[in-house]
């Protein structure tokens, strides 16, 4: 089986600053994928980012970056530099063999963005 | 480049009534899912397809049927709608079973069962 735990229901940022999203995770497999979906008031669900758990180097996407810490079984993701269209729900995820890789979801963090 | 897309937007429904979401993907993906989530739980999946022809229940398959018509669709069907499954449900597909690359989502279904 496979958990994940956002420990944050809401979080909040002023603009132009850099916010921090915690997620943790367990799985008792060694290959294993996490990911971060956005999903804004439109209800559509955007994937952010992807870190193969394999790789050392934490993915980075433009003002989006990860700190993968794969002892502890941490996956934060890093907004920098804030923007107005970041507000969202952020959801962690993770697909682990054990799971047959079936995505499994944190319960989200409520992203606000003050101007 | 429809992607996933999900049909009805929106529907109420009266307890006992039956209904049937649409979902079908144009990506030529072989693996298809179905997810509910609720207010403070996140995404829970209720079915998924690896393949076409096949089918197996996720963590909340209690209440729902669902149907691989064929590589494109997969439907999900309430017989008899409880309040409890009021909802946004979402459909999604992938290349491949848990493919690592993630899932595409369809825009959502908002059902309430009154």
């Amino acid at each position: 089986a496979q958990t994940v735990t956002q420990s944050q229901p809401e979080m909040s940022v002023q603009e132009a600053e850099t916010v921090t999203l915690s997620c943790t995770y367990d799985t008792s497999e060694s290959d294993y994928y996490l990911f971060w979906y956005k999903q804004p008031p439109s209800r559509q669900m955007i994937l952010v980012i992807r870190q193969e758990a394999y790789k050392q180097q934490n993915a980075t996407e433009n003002r989006f970056s990860v700190n993968f810490q794969k002892a502890a079984k941490s996956f934060s993701l890093k907004i920098s530099d804030s923007q107005l269209g970041d507000a969202a729900m952020y959801f962690c995820a993770v697909n682990s063999g054990g799971s047959n890789y079936k995505l499994t979801f944190g319960k989200g963090t409520l992203l606000t963005v003050n101007p | 480049n429809a992607g996933v897309t999900q049909n009805p937007k929106f529907q109420v429904l009266k307890t006992g009534q039956s209904m049937t979401l649409q979902c079908a993907q144009d990506m030529n993906h072989n693996s298809m899912y179905w997810y509910r989530q609720d207010p403070g739980m996140g995404l829970r999946l209720i079915y998924y397809s690896a393949s076409e022809g096949t089918t197996d229940k996720g963590e909340v398959p209690n209440g729902y049927n669902v149907s691989r018509l064929n590589k494109r669709e997969f439907s999900l069907r309430l017989e008899s709608a409880a309040p409890s499954q009021t909802s946004v449900y979402f459909c999604a597909s992938s290349e491949l079973e848990g493919h690592r690359g993630g899932y595409t989502f369809g825009s959502g279904t908002r059902l309430t069962v009154v």
